[in-house]
């Protein structure tokens, strides 16, 4: 596609529900990174894939947190018993490569604004 | 730890005139890149700037220019003759030499009035 697309835009959960947020990268980018904005904060990396597999999942907060890239093109960020303050727009975006080679630049889609009530 | 710090939580110039948002950052490594980053409401994160820390010229893009003073661990971000566009948050960003982490400030609100 044209660009990086998430969906949904937003979604308001109860605590304890399980939720997946999808990421729809540009096509043919192989690098896709989940990034957490908190209210008030800059982004917070979360994992990076390179095609299929996570390269860097160091930014995971915790177990409840999990992501997939099953074909290495769409991602999916799942998180299970959501707690309050999972609440956060998750920021996904790419590049044509990983962003480790320096020349490259991400590009980000518009998010997925999580509530968690 | 690299931290990167934006002391400004929040600014208004008139349209038209020139801006200066300041960041510092803390890190002991020597090659590195530095950013800047746009969001509007829209909330889709725009890269306006980059800088790599082994050049030593600023980086120019249009209106936008930084001064990159990289003992003092500084980076800020000039706008020229800004525009009501240029509305939004603005982050600071670090991103160490062959990493595939990009480390954000908590940002500063740029608001352009009439």
């Amino acid at each position: 596609g044209a660009g990086v697309s998430q969906t949904p835009s937003n979604k308001v959960t109860e605590k304890g529900k399980y939720v997946e947020l999808r990421c729809d990268p540009i096509s043919g980018h192989t690098a896709l990174y989940w990034y957490r904005q908190s209210l008030g904060q800059g982004p917070e990396f979360l994992i990076y894939f390179q095609g299929t597999g996570a390269a860097d999942d160091s930014g995971l907060p915790n177990d409840r947190f999990f992501a997939v890239r099953p074909e290495g093109s769409v991602s999916t960020l799942k998180i299970q018993r959501t707690e309050r303050g999972d609440s956060a727009v998750y920021l996904c975006a790419s590049s044509l490569i990983g962003i480790n080679s320096g020349a490259n630049v991400l590009t980000f889609g518009a998010g997925s604004r999580l509530t968690v009530l | 730890a690299q931290t990167v710090t934006q002391s400004q939580p929040e600014m208004s110039v008139q349209e038209a005139e020139t801006v200066t948002l300041s960041c510092t950052y803390d890190t002991s490594e020597n090659n590195y890149y530095l950013f800047w980053y746009k969001q509007p409401p829209s909330r889709q994160m725009i890269l306006v700037i980059r800088q790599e820390a082994y050049k030593q010229q600023n980086a120019t893009e249009n209106r936008f220019s930084v001064n990159f003073q990289k003992a003092a661990k500084s980076f800020s971000l000039k706008i020229s003759d800004s525009q009501l566009g240029d509305t939004a948050m603005y982050f600071c960003a670090f991103m160490k030499h062959a990493d595939d982490k990009i480390i954000f400030g908590k940002g500063t609100r740029l608001h352009i009035l009439p």
